[in-house]
Formats: structure tokens, C-alpha cells, sequence
């Protein structure tokens, strides 16, 4: 069945720097592409989605390529903030609209 | 911004207890999801339910759990006998859906979650 590997966390990275989040898929067809974060005592939020291969999706300076030949769809921020201090989780959607998540990936920035 | 509210945000429970968890989606969606993620696991599918049936389950979703709207505004995940191995974290989450529309409908509203502990 489908499925969503991401890398283990903690991530712990210092203010200003890179980011780089791993994530690979394994799906029948072409599903679209997510990542959720989670915040500390909030929900899951989308953070950014990509519909098909090479799409780029992007927000609040993150970014994710969809990328079919290595079924990756990697999170990357150039320069990490405090604030993004949280919990990300990579998905795909299935044929019946249904989320596949990764196991989730902390990300701690400190200042 | 409309958004997803799922009480209480913390529940403990015995062994065998029957827990409700509840969820008010966004009014004018019309699907709605229960997840789960046990600590340190993936966020795992656990059903899905439009028009006041189920539509989809998981092989987790088995007959200890059901799902019900009982008011037009509440949708509820009941566990009717808590195991230990329930102890996780429920997500509730609805969308709109709209028939032919893609965009909208890989569109989820999650709420915050339910901690639940089971003793």
C-alpha cells in the first residue's frame, strides 16, 4: 500500500540556518504531496502541497519539490527561525482523499 | 478564520472505560475524519464519514470504535472499552468536498488534538 518515510527528528539546528527535512513516498499512481506542521498545542496545519511531478510548493519560506524519479518531497528552508520551531509532518493524499502521513520530524531552533 | 474545536484537549481514562471524544467541524463542511497518532508512530487514518455514514475505515477502526453527529454540529469518536494500546493522540478533521473540484477537495481542517491516556 501507499506509504510516507520521513527522517527521525529531533532536528536541532541553530538560528540562520539551513534546513533540510527528508522525505520519500511510495504510491501507486501520482498523488498529490504535502507537508503539515503542528505547532506546540495547536493542530495540524498545511504548510505546503505540490499536485504533480515537479511541482514546487512553497510558503513562509519553505519548500518542497515534487520529485517522481526518486519519489522524494523534500522540506527545505534556507534560514530557520525560532518561530518554526515545531513538528512537520510529510503526507500524500490518496485516491479517496484520504492523508498518508510520515511519522512526523521535531524540529528545534534555538537562538 | 473557521476552525476545527475538539474537547477535552487531554483525557485519562481507565482500562476498559468507554471514552467520547469530541469534535465540532467547520459548519459548512461535509466530511469528516478521525486520526490518530500513537506516541512516537505515525499519524494513522482511522475513518472517514459523510452524509451520516461511514465511508471509508481502517483496519484499526474495528468494533470497540464508532463514530456518530449526533447534532447536526458535533461529530464523536467513542471507544467502547479503552485498551492500553488506545493511548494516543485523535485528530479530528474536516473539508468541504465538492464534487469534481480537486483543489478543494485535498483541502483537511484539522483540530488540535485529544490526548488520550489510558491507565
Amino acid at each position: 500500500g501507499d506509504s510516507v518515510t520521513q527522517m527521525e527528528g529531533p532536528v536541532t539546528l541553530s538560528e540562520e540556518a539551513c534546513l533540510t527535512i527528508n522525505c520519500t513516498y511510495t504510491a501507486t499512481g501520482y498523488p498529490s504531496l504535502f507537508w503539515y506542521v503542528q505547532y506546540p498545542g495547536e493542530g495540524l496545519q498545511l504548510l505546503l502541497k505540490a499536485t504533480k511531478a515537479d511541482d514546487k510548493g512553497s510558503n513562509k519560506g519553505f519548500e518542497a519539490t515534487y520529485r517522481k524519479e526518486t519519489t522524494s518531497f523534500h522540506l527545505e528552508k534556507g534560514s530557520v527561525q525560532v518561530s518554526d520551531s515545531a513538528v512537520y509532518f510529510c503526507a500524500l493524499m490518496d485516491s479517496s482523499y484520504k492523508l498518508i502521513f510520515g511519522s512526523g520530524t521535531r524540529l528545534l531552533v534555538r537562538p | 478564520e473557521p476552525e476545527v474545536t475538539q474537547t477535552p484537549s487531554h483525557q485519562v481514562t481507565q482500562m476498559g472505560q468507554e471514552v467520547i471524544l469530541r469534535c465540532v467541524p467547520i459548519s459548512n463542511h461535509l466530511y469528516f475524519y478521525w486520526y490518530r497518532q500513537i506516541l512516537g508512530q505515525k499519524v494513522e487514518f482511522l475513518v472517514s464519514f459523510y452524509n451520516n455514514e461511514i465511508s471509508e475505515k481502517s483496519e484499526i477502526f474495528d468494533d470497540q470504535f464508532s463514530v456518530e453527529r449526533p447534532d447536526g454540529s458535533n461529530f464523536t469518536l467513542k471507544i467502547r472499552s479503552t485498551k492500553l494500546e488506545d493511548s494516543a493522540m485523535y485528530f479530528c478533521a474536516s473539508s468541504p468536498r465538492v464534487a469534481g473540484r480537486r483543489a478543494t477537495n485535498e483541502k483537511l481542517f484539522f483540530g488540535s488534538g485529544t490526548q488520550l491516556s489510558v491507565l
